[in-house]
């Protein structure tokens, strides 16, 4: 079944470290993105990707840093810049209506 | 102008009954309008998606009607079992520059009581 696997489901990170959050997809799409939710709130778009090797800046970027060597993959690191990294964060590749993985949660510790 | 605004935040409604959630979008550039639900823990899932030369699209309990001229549309749930709680999204989507990027709505969520 194509679909979008993000691991791990859960991830604890210490004060200072930068952990990296894994999204793979086999649909065969070009686009992907990142976004990131908190209690209450909508999504927030990370970064996204169009094509391997090229990758955009979303609405709330910073303290975050993304890769797309391959088109099946697209990781997302979490720097110590980030200061409230504590959230919900989800993978989506498409076109028009994304297809989401089942998300990766996020906590400091 | 990129902002989609969804209402209400949360929402209570008897098994049976009738959900309705509205979102009003400024951005004309908006060319396509998806719902997402998304249960607990969970990546949203597309439910009913719609473009704005329609002005209504049932899938099963399901309905959107989109009001162009106002730029609003709403998301009807029929019949509402609680299996339908959940949180609800509005979306619109629009093309910049190469890419096509969606624009959330804050969410809603759906309490069905039994």
């Amino acid at each position: 079944d194509g679909g979008i696997t993000q691991s791990p489901k859960y991830l604890f990170r210490k004060e200072g470290q930068n952990v990296t959050l894994s999204c793979e997809q086999n649909l065969n799409h070009d686009a992907m993105y990142w976004y990131r939710q908190d209690p209450g709130q909508g999504l927030r778009l990370i970064y996204y990707s169009q094509i391997v090797n090229d990758f955009q800046k979303g609405d709330i970027a910073e303290g975050y840093s993304v890769s797309r060597e391959k088109k099946e993959s697209f990781p997302l690191t979490v720097t110590s810049a980030q200061k409230n990294p504590t959230a919900f964060y989800l993978c989506a590749s498409g076109r028009g209506g994304y297809t989401f993985g089942s998300g990766t949660r996020l906590t400091v510790v | 102008q990129q902002q989609v605004k969804q209402s209400p935040q949360s929402l209570i409604v008897q098994k049976g009954g009738i959900s309705i959630i509205n979102c009003a979008y400024e951005n004309t550039a908006f060319d396509y309008f998806p719902w997402y639900q998304q249960f607990p823990g969970k990546g949203p899932a597309l439910l009913i998606a719609i473009r704005p030369d329609v002005s209504e699209k049932k899938e099963g309990r399901f309905t959107i009607s989109f009001n162009k001229s106002a730029k609003q549309f709403s998301l009807h749930i029929m019949d509402s079992q609680p299996g339908d709680s959940a949180t609800y999204f509005c979306a619109a989507s629009r093309i910049t520059g190469s890419a096509r990027q969606l624009t959330f709505g804050s969410g809603t969520q759906l309490t069905v009581l039994p």
